[in-house]
């Protein structure tokens, strides 16, 4: 069945670093790939997709591009903050019902 | 963004009793509500999938009759954990989305959680 591995945390940065968080798949088909991310008390949120192979989602400074040849969909930043603390889960959704299957979550702490 | 509300945010209970949690979503109409529970350092496990006045889908090896789901209205699902045990403690997540299933395009927004503690 479908999967999603993505590295273990905690990742400790310190602000202004660059961040990278690995996630790989296993899917029949042609997945649907997201990063959801979780503040604090709150509920996920859908942070960047990308729909298709080659294509690149990005929001807030956050990209990660979908690499079919290496079923990859790694998260990176070019400088975090430290409001970017949180949990980090990605997800793949494919077949008709398109609910996505998640990875275990990756938690970042950026220190100022 | 659309806002998805759970009530309570924690429950502690004793063993043997019911709980139940309810989502709702608050700015929209969700055609479709999920269920997942979530174990320290795990990911989300779907539970079941409701469309609103038709029953439940449970993922296998949930038990329906354990952990009854009720999405009477287009903003409110139910989770009602019965008789509840230590075991089933846990940090349980509800999501909406407007469309139904198989539709790629349709996001869902998530709730913040209810943490039980089964004593």
């Amino acid at each position: 069945g479908d999967s999603v591995t993505q590295m273990e945390g905690p990742v400790t940065l310190s602000e202004e670093a660059f961040l990278t968080i690995n996630c790989t798949y296993t899917a029949t088909g042609y997945p649907s790939l997201f990063w959801y991310v979780q503040y604090p008390g709150e509920g996920l949120q859908l942070l960047l997709k990308a729909t298709k192979a080659d294509d690149k989602g990005s929001n807030k400074g956050f990209e990660a591009t979908y690499r079919k040849e290496t079923t990859s969909f790694h998260l990176e930043k070019g400088s975090v903050q430290v409001s970017d603390s949180a949990v980090y889960f990605c997800a793949l959704a494919s077949g008709g019902s398109y609910i996505p299957t998640f990875g275990r979550g990756t938690s970042l702490i950026v220190h100022p | 963004g659309a806002v998805v509300s759970q009530h309570p945010s924690w429950v502690i209970c004793k063993s043997g009793t019911s709980v139940k949690i309810e989502c709702r979503s608050l700015d929209f109409q969700a055609t479709t509500m999920f269920w997942y529970r979530q174990f320290p350092k795990q990911s989300l496990m779907l539970m079941a999938t409701s469309n609103e006045g038709s029953k439940a889908t449970y993922e296998q090896g949930v038990e329906k009759d354990k952990f009854l789901i009720n999405h009477a209205s287009l903003t409110l699902s139910t989770l009602t954990v019965t008789s509840a045990h230590p075991e089933d403690s846990s940090f349980y997540i509800c999501s909406a989305r407007v469309g139904f299933t198989g539709d790629p395009y349709n996001e869902q927004f998530f709730g913040p959680g209810t943490r039980l503690t089964v004593l």
